[in-house]
């Protein structure tokens, strides 16, 4: 099993451009989350699903949006990059209540 | 929602000294308290976790407590270890079907 994969692992963008960073899971996992973390502000969720079809927001939604066509795919767009979401941005998927985290991407925006 | 606040957010120690990492939570309804580890440049990995329904559980040298009636929970770590250097995030939830709610994370460093 991969696990949880993301790609890019790194990202440059300029402000306004949008782009969507992609997160796969082999694991059949129901729940899939996307979290930023930034220095001092532990792990913040952007977004979440529970199942194909179904996403909610988390607690920093604004600017990103997201799908969840299969259980396997949970990609997350930025709709118009802005500096402030300059930051490390982690996928996860769970089962049982453990979170099983990608390694990330880390991207900045100019 | 949910609120967990976490201290301290950095602590240094010596090579075979303990170390405590603290967290509160404001929900009641939280039963599910997970920690997790961050080595430098490298993803989030649960280490240890516990239910409402016990009080303290061990693995090896990491034990965590949990204290219902206040609303906290602490990851103890005995003899640490260069290797034990890392980021450790505390998280609550409602287990389940519930998204955890995250500290924001203790720098951890140990000198040898």
């Amino acid at each position: 099993n991969a696990g949880v994969t993301q790609t890019p692992k790194f990202q440059v963008l300029k402000t306004g451009q949008s782009m969507t960073l992609q997160c796969a899971q082999d694991m059949n996992h129901e729940y899939m989350s996307w979290y930023r973390q930034d220095p001092g502000m532990g792990l913040r969720l952007i977004h979440y699903s529970v199942g194909a079809g179904i996403t909610d927001q988390g607690e920093v939604p604004n600017g990103y949006n997201v799908s969840r066509s299969t259980t396997e795919d949970f990609p997350l767009r930025l709709l118009s990059a802005a500096p402030s979401q300059t930051s490390v941005y982690f996928c996860a998927s769970s089962y049982d209540d453990e979170q099983y985290f990608g390694p990330g991407t880390r991207l900045t925006v100019t | 929602g949910e609120n967990v606040e976490q201290h301290p957010s950095t602590l240094s120690v010596q090579e075979g000294d303990s170390a405590v990492i603290k967290c509160t939570y404001s929900d009641s309804a939280s039963n599910y308290f997970p920690w997790y580890k961050q080595e430098l440049g490298k993803r989030p990995q649960l280490i240890i976790d516990i239910r409402s329904n016990v009080g303290e559980k061990k693995d090896q040298r990491i034990a965590v407590t949990l204290n219902k009636t206040a609303k906290h929970f602490s990851l103890h770590i005995t003899e640490t270890q260069p290797e034990d250097s890392a980021v450790y995030f505390c998280a609550a939830s409602k287990g389940g079907s519930y998204i955890p709610t995250f500290g924001r994370g203790t720098s951890l460093i140990v000198h040898p």
